[in-house]
C-alpha cells in the first residue's frame, strides 16, 4: 500500500540543522509531487511547499525561503528537508504528503500524509 | 483578514448532523475554488476526505464515508462539510484548504465535538 514513513524526533539546539526524511512505497516515486507541511504546537496546518520528484525543482512557500531546503533521493524513494539555523519558533511537527493531481497546475491535494516528525528546537 | 476562516469549535450529539463551514475572504469568490476537506485526530496526521468546488466537479476520498459530503454557500461564500449521523469518531480537527496565488491556503481548522 501507499505509504511515506519519517524519520524520528529531533532535539536540536538553536543555530544547529536539522535533516527529516519521507521514504516513500507503493508506488511510483517520481510520479506524485512531495509536499510539505509544518503544524506548529497546538496550531493549524501550514504549507511550506513542494518538489517535483521527477525533475528535483522545489516550490516554496512565502515565509519558507533561505533556510528550508527541499531535496531528493531517487534512487531510495525519499524526501528530505533540512532546515537551517534553526529557531524556537521551528518547534512543531513536520509532515511530507503526497500531493495527487497536478501541483504543477495548483490542484494537486494531498493523500497520503506521513506520520509526522517532531523537531523541537530548545538550548 | 485570513484568506480562509473556520469557527475554531463545534459541538453536536451522536447521530445529528454538522455542518462545517469554510468562509473566504471577501473579493474571493468560492465558486471559482475547489475546496478541500482534511480530518485530523489527536496524535496522528490529517487525513484527506472530499473535495467540493460544484456538483459536477467533486470527489470523496478513497475509504470516506459517504456521510461526509460538500457544498458551497455562495451567498456567505463558504464552503460547507456536512458530516451526517455523527459517531464519536468523528471528533477531530477539520481544515479546508484551497490553492490560492498558486499557493496552498489552509483555514484555522475546526475542532468537533460529538457529545
Amino acid at each position: 500500500q501507499v505509504q511515506l514513513v519519517q524519520s524520528g524526533s529531533e532535539l536540536k539546539q538553536p543555530g544547529a540543522s536539522v535533516k527529516i526524511s519521507c521514504k516513500a512505497s507503493g508506488y511510483t516515486f517520481t510520479n506524485y509531487a512531495m509536499n510539505w507541511v509544518r503544524q506548529a504546537p497546538g496550531q493549524g496546518l501550514e504549507w511550506m511547499g513542494w518538489i517535483n520528484t521527477d525533475t528535483g525543482n522545489p516550490t516554496y512557500a512565502q515565509g519558507f525561503t533561505g533556510r528550508f531546503v527541499f531535496s531528493l533521493d531517487t534512487s531510495v524513494t525519499t524526501a528530505y528537508l533540512q532546515i537551517s539555523s534553526l529557531k524556537a519558533e521551528d518547534t512543531a511537527v513536520y509532515y511530507c504528503a503526497r500531493g495527487r493531481d497536478y501541483c504543477s497546475s495548483s490542484t494537486c491535494y494531498f493523500d497520503p500524509w506521513g506520520q509526522g516528525t517532531q523537531v523541537t528546537v530548545s538550548s | 483578514q485570513a484568506v480562509l476562516t473556520q469557527p475554531s469549535s463545534l459541538s453536536a450529539s451522536p447521530g445529528a448532523s454538522a455542518s462545517l463551514t469554510c468562509t473566504l475572504r471577501s473579493g474571493i469568490n468560492v465558486g471559482s475554488y475547489r475546496i478541500y476537506w482534511y480530518q485530523q485526530k489527536p496524535g496522528s496526521p490529517p487525513q484527506y476526505l472530499l473535495r467540493y468546488k460544484s456538483d459536477s466537479d467533486n470527489q470523496q476520498g478513497s475509504g470516506v464515508p459517504s456521510r461526509f459530503s460538500g457544498s458551497k454557500d455562495a451567498s456567505a461564500n463558504a464552503g460547507i462539510l456536512l458530516i451526517s449521523g455523527l459517531q464519536s469518531e468523528d471528533e477531530a480537527d477539520y481544515y479546508c484548504m484551497i490553492w490560492h496565488s498558486s499557493a496552498v491556503v489552509f483555514g484555522g481548522g475546526t475542532k468537533l465535538t460529538v457529545l
